[in-house]
């Protein structure tokens, strides 16, 4: 079955700071791929996503992630953060079959002003 | 934009208890979804609902748990007999053609807290 890990559970930052946050997934086939954020108190919105083609997938916000097959990963980054980016963050993983998401464990993202 | 609407935002209740979690999908949506987190856990998919009837469901998905479509647009999902193990977050949300690229969209949750 497919597993999707993300490593870093919580993060500090300082506005301005650039983030990147990691997001391993396991499954051999083929994938699409996805950041999800909550601000507290809202629901899962959707940040970006990757189906195919060029691996550097731009999102809202000014997030970006980068697919590399050969690592299995899709990393969440942003060059500057804003103290409105403090939020949770969940990668996920759709492998096909029900529709269903994979999730990961999700990181709490803090920017301090 | 259309939302995803879950009632109520916040439920307490007594382990044993009977409780129903609504939820509002998309208006044009087919596919509908429960998922739930527990503090501190991921994400977890229980159950998608299509045509009226359970597509997939997780091991999670035993059964205490059930789904209904009661009218046209409400999508409930019901817990029997609450275990205090069925505190978490509940997720609703619909998508209208299946795949992704059609949007996936989720509501802003219940939390269940089960005492």
């Amino acid at each position: 079955a497919q597993s999707v890990s993300q490593h870093n559970h919580h993060v500090i930052l300082s506005e301005a700071a650039s983030l990147e946050l990691g997001c391993n997934y396991s499954y051999g086939g083929t994938v699409n791929l996805f950041w999800y954020v909550q601000y507290p108190g809202q629901h899962l919105q959707l940040l970006l996503k990757y189906f195919s083609g060029d691996p550097l997938v731009k999102g809202i916000k000014g997030f970006e992630a980068e697919f590399i097959k050969s690592k299995f990963s899709f990393n969440l980054r942003k060059p500057s953060v804003q103290w409105s980016d403090t939020a949770e963050y969940f990668c996920a993983v759709y492998t096909g079959g029900g529709n269903k998401l994979t999730f990961g464990t999700g990181t709490q993202l803090k920017v301090e002003l | 934009e259309p939302e995803v609407t879950q009632t109520p935002s916040h439920q307490v209740t007594q382990m044993g208890q009977e409780v129903i979690l609504r939820c509002v999908p998309i208006s044009n949506h087919l596919y509908f979804y429960w998922y739930r987190q527990i503090l501190g856990q991921k994400v977890e998919f229980l159950v998608s609902f299509y045509n009226n009837e359970i597509s997939e469901k997780s091991e999670i998905f035993d059964d205490q748990f059930s789904v209904e479509r009661p009218d046209g647009s409400n999508f409930t999902l019901k817990i029997r007999s609450t275990k205090l193990e069925d505190s978490a977050m509940y997720f609703c949300a619909s998508s209208d053609g299946g795949t992704f690229d059609y949007g996936y969209t989720f509501g802003s949750g219940t939390r269940l807290t089960v005492v």
